[in-house]
């Protein structure tokens, strides 16, 4: 069964600091990951893809995917309390349209 | 470019009725996929349609059912409804929906079964 696992926390970190969510996959197939960041009583927001090992940045934002680890990450550089919210993590393995979510990690970002 | 739309955002139905849940996705795309979010289960996947043929199916009962129109707008039914049918339901579209093609998801429809 494909599995993308993510600690739930709540992962706690002060304004400014880097804030490091992270996420496992069980399916070495898996070639595409997503990552959506999540409001209280709101839906998914696109956020990251990332496609090939190695690191993707955007803004604040940093994507970073080993696939030998089955391991993908993303970082949050300056932190602020507008991150605070839960992020999902989704793999989508090979041959596949559909992706597996994480059932996400729960991020305060405190001042 | 518009977004994805759904329709309505809020439902309160009770126990055994049926409900009928609408989606419009960004123009162009062709996929629409369906998840139920609970906060026990996290998201579920539904079904996915494209170009109006079911594609992909998760693991629910019958009682949920879905169809694609000829302009990709999509809907979803659940007929019988039980309380544990309350949920966030979401749908996602992209271009192709193919593995590494980017999903966007609507605001949810927010289904409350009393």
């Amino acid at each position: 069964q494909k599995e993308v696992e993510q600690n739930s926390g709540p992962l706690s970190v002060p304004e400014g600091a880097i804030a490091s969510l992270n996420c496992t996959y069980s399916d070495r197939g898996s070639q595409s990951f997503f990552w959506y960041r999540q409001y209280s009583g709101k839906s998914p927001e696109l956020i990251m893809s990332i496609y090939s090992n190695g690191d993707k940045e955007d803004g604040r934002f940093t994507a970073q995917l080993n696939k030998a680890s089955q391991y993908v990450s993303l970082l949050i550089r300056d932190s602020q309390p507008s991150d605070s919210a839960t992020y999902l993590c989704a793999g989508v393995s090979g041959g596949s349209y559909i992706p597996t979510f994480g059932r996400g990690t729960s991020l305060i970002v405190h001042p | 470019k518009a977004g994805v739309t759904q329709t309505p955002r809020y439902l309160i139905k009770t126990r055994g009725q049926q409900v009928t849940l609408s989606c419009s996705p960004i123009s162009g795309h062709r996929s629409v996929s369906w998840y139920q979010q609970t906060p026990g289960q996290g998201l579920q996947f539904l079904f996915e349609y494209f170009s109006e043929t079911q594609r992909n199916k998760g693991n629910f009962p019958g009682r949920f059912s879905g169809r694609q129109f000829s302009n990709s707008r999509s809907e979803m039914n659940v007929s019988t409804l039980e309380l544990g049918d309350s949920a966030l339901y979401l749908c996602a579209s992209s271009s192709t929906g193919t593995g590494n093609t980017e999903a966007f998801f609507g605001q949810g429809t927010r289904l409350t079964v009393v």
